[in-house]
């Protein structure tokens, strides 16, 4: 079936570590992206890519890398830069690089310890 | 600038039926999507609208005001598994978010 996978689920970190969470779709989609949602918070977006070997910062990019260098794959990198970087990480994916319906991941549950 | 507005909370009772709005302000609108949040889960689509009026599809309905920046989502004969967020997310060219935005949601608790 095709589909988004992120891994690990669940990660623990030591402060000052970097962590790469993994992203994988087999849906052929052109867009990937990844959001970083706190309790009671809306979906903030990190980072974006539309194409191979492209990508774009979102509003909170800071203290975070990305690479696209195939198109099934987007890892994140959450670096140690990140203040505060314990927080729900989904990836998501959509046919349409300008705009469309989003296929997310499960999530990766980030917690710094 | 962008702006997504909708109401924090909500209660409902099983059988019901439940409004939750959304009002929003971008450049560049081209549809609103809702997404459906399970806790601990990963949005799912619910719905998209691009014209004016009102999409039904089953239990669930949607409705766009372009003009007035305004959706709803309708959720008839309401369910217990219906108990989730609502996320609100228009699709704003030329934003810096890839194009699509979204509110903070609305989590929505049905009562027995």
């Amino acid at each position: 079936d095709g589909g988004i996978t992120q891994s690990p689920k669940y990660l623990f970190r030591k402060e000052g570590q970097n962590v790469t969470l993994s992203c994988e779709q087999n849906l052929n989609h052109d867009a990937m992206y990844w959001y970083r949602q706190d309790p009671g918070q809306g979906l903030r977006l990190i980072y974006y890519s539309q194409i191979v070997n492209d990508f774009q910062k979102g509003d909170i990019a800071e203290g975070y890398s990305v690479s696209r260098e195939k198109k099934e794959s987007f890892p994140l990198t959450v670096t140690s830069a990140q203040k505060n970087p314990t927080a729900f990480y989904l990836c998501a994916s959509s046919i349409e690089p300008t705009g469309g319906e989003l296929f997310f991941g499960e999530g990766s549950r980030l917690t710094v310890l | 600038g962008q702006n997504i507005d909708q109401p924090t909370e909500m209660t409902a009772t099983e059988g019901a039926i439940v409004q939750i709005n959304c009002t929003y302000q971008t450049s560049g609108f081209n549809g609103l999507f809702w997404y459906q949040q399970h806790a601990g889960e990963a949005p799912t689509f619910l719905s998209y609208n691009v014209l004016d009026g009102l999409e039904e599809k089953g239990r669930f309905s949607s409705f766009l005001s372009r003009s007035k920046g305004y959706s709803y989502l309708l959720l008839k004969e309401l369910q217990m598994k219906d108990s989730a967020s609502y996320l609100c997310s228009p699709v704003n060219y030329g934003g810096s978010q890839g194009n699509l935005i979204f509110g903070k949601g609305t989590k929505l608790s049905v009562k027995p």
